[in-house]
Formats: C-alpha cells, structure tokens, sequence
C-alpha cells in the first residue's frame, strides 16, 4: 500500500465545475504538499502546508492532521486547469533531514 | 529571478553508458533535492544535499550518486545505465532542509 493515496485517479469536468481531489498519507509528516504538473513535465509547487486552509484564486487546500486527509478545491474550473495533481508529504528521514513522498497524481480534463 | 534550472532538457543514452545531469538552484538556495518520475507514477525520491552533504538517500542502487557543489549546484550520476533508468528526473531546491521545495523542468532520460 502506498504510503500516499489520491483519488480520483482520473478526472474530467466540464467548464465552471468545483473540482475536489482527495489525498490521503499514513505517515507523521511535517507538511504536505499540492503539486501541480503540466504534460511537459515541470513541477509547479500550488501550496505547502500543515494545518487548517489555504486560499490561493480559485485554489484551495485544506487539511486534516487527524484524520491524515487533505482535499484540493478548483472553484469555477477552466480549460487551463487541466493537469495532472499530485499529493506530497514532507516527513523527517534522517537527522536534519526531510523527504517528500508523492502521490501517483490525478489527470485533470477540464472540457469547454 | 531565474528559477531552478536543469540541463539537459532531454537525453538519449546507450544501455551500459553513464549519464551526469545538473541541477541549478534558486539563488541563495542551500539544499537541493533529487528525484526519479516512470511515466504515469509519482516522483520518487533519490538524494537530498545541504550544504554540500548528503542529508537523504532514497531506495536506489549504488549505481545513483550525486554531489553538490560550492556555489550550491548539484549533479545527478548514474553508472551502467539500464532500460528501467528511464524516466524524468526532477530537482528542487529549497533555502533549508524543512522549507517550500521550487522544482525544475526536469531532465527527460530514455535509455535504448
């Protein structure tokens, strides 16, 4: 069992939809966080956090350290939002050290 | 303010041959962070430096080595390149070991 969960795997919504993507973890982490990758492979780093909620524009994250749960929100969905989503979380590995495990990601088709 | 740059952006190499990839951080970034994304799973950890030491190593083979460098850059080697090998490999750097990670575009590998 991975140590990160997502769900949906696969996603399409049509144009204005709320889009809710799950993430959940079974390790202690110190933060987690939302990743966002385009088809040409670069890493957008959406947000980072260890409690409670995160707005950015149409963006939001939430999380529950409790229940080891996580939620990414797209109000009013675009075309542009499509990509793929992908869940880290930063736990300790080592003495002074961090390591982030990833989620497999979930595919985003927003259609017009 | 560039970001984190890596070259090259994609790579041919022979099975057996050996492969250097580097990684330019954000400036005044002092810790890098290596990882291995196969085509349709998450990004899996290999390496973290800070400082010039390495703070992390993921479940790789002997055949993974990397350093980083004075000026806070970093290479990624891999020896005796296999078809399996093949994959995008992503750096990120953050300012500490704990903070924010910004990534790079990638390097794409494919062994033939």
């Amino acid at each position: 069992k991975n140590e990160v969960e997502q769900s949906p795997q696969n996603l399409t919504a049509q144009e204005g939809e709320f889009i809710t993507i799950n993430c959940s973890y079974s390790v202690g982490i110190s933060a987690l966080h939302w990743l966002q990758q385009h088809p040409g492979g670069g890493i957008v780093s959406l947000f980072m956090l260890s409690s409670g909620k995160k707005k950015h524009g149409r963006l939001i994250a939430t999380i529950n350290i409790q229940e080891k749960h996580s939620s990414l929100h797209i109000t009013a969905s675009h075309p542009r939002d499509s990509a793929v989503y992908i869940c880290a979380v930063r736990s300790r590995s080592g003495a002074g050290s961090y390591q982030l495990t990833f989620g497999k990601g979930t595919k985003l088709s927003v259609i017009p | 303010d560039a970001g984190v740059t890596q070259s090259p952006t994609h790579l041919i190499k022979t099975r057996g041959q050996h492969v250097t990839l580097r990684c330019s951080p954000i400036s005044g970034h002092k810790s890098v962070s290596w990882y291995q994304q196969v085509l349709g799973q998450g990004p899996q950890f290999i390496f973290q430096y800070y400082e010039k030491e390495e703070r992390g190593r993921g479940n790789f083979p002997d055949r993974f080595s990397a350093r980083q460098f004075p000026n806070y850059s970093s290479e990624l080697n891999v020896n005796a390149l296999l078809l399996g090998d093949s994959a995008l490999y992503l750096c990120a750097s953050s300012l500490y070991l704990s903070l924010e990670a910004f990534f790079g575009q990638g390097t794409r590998l494919t062994v033939v």
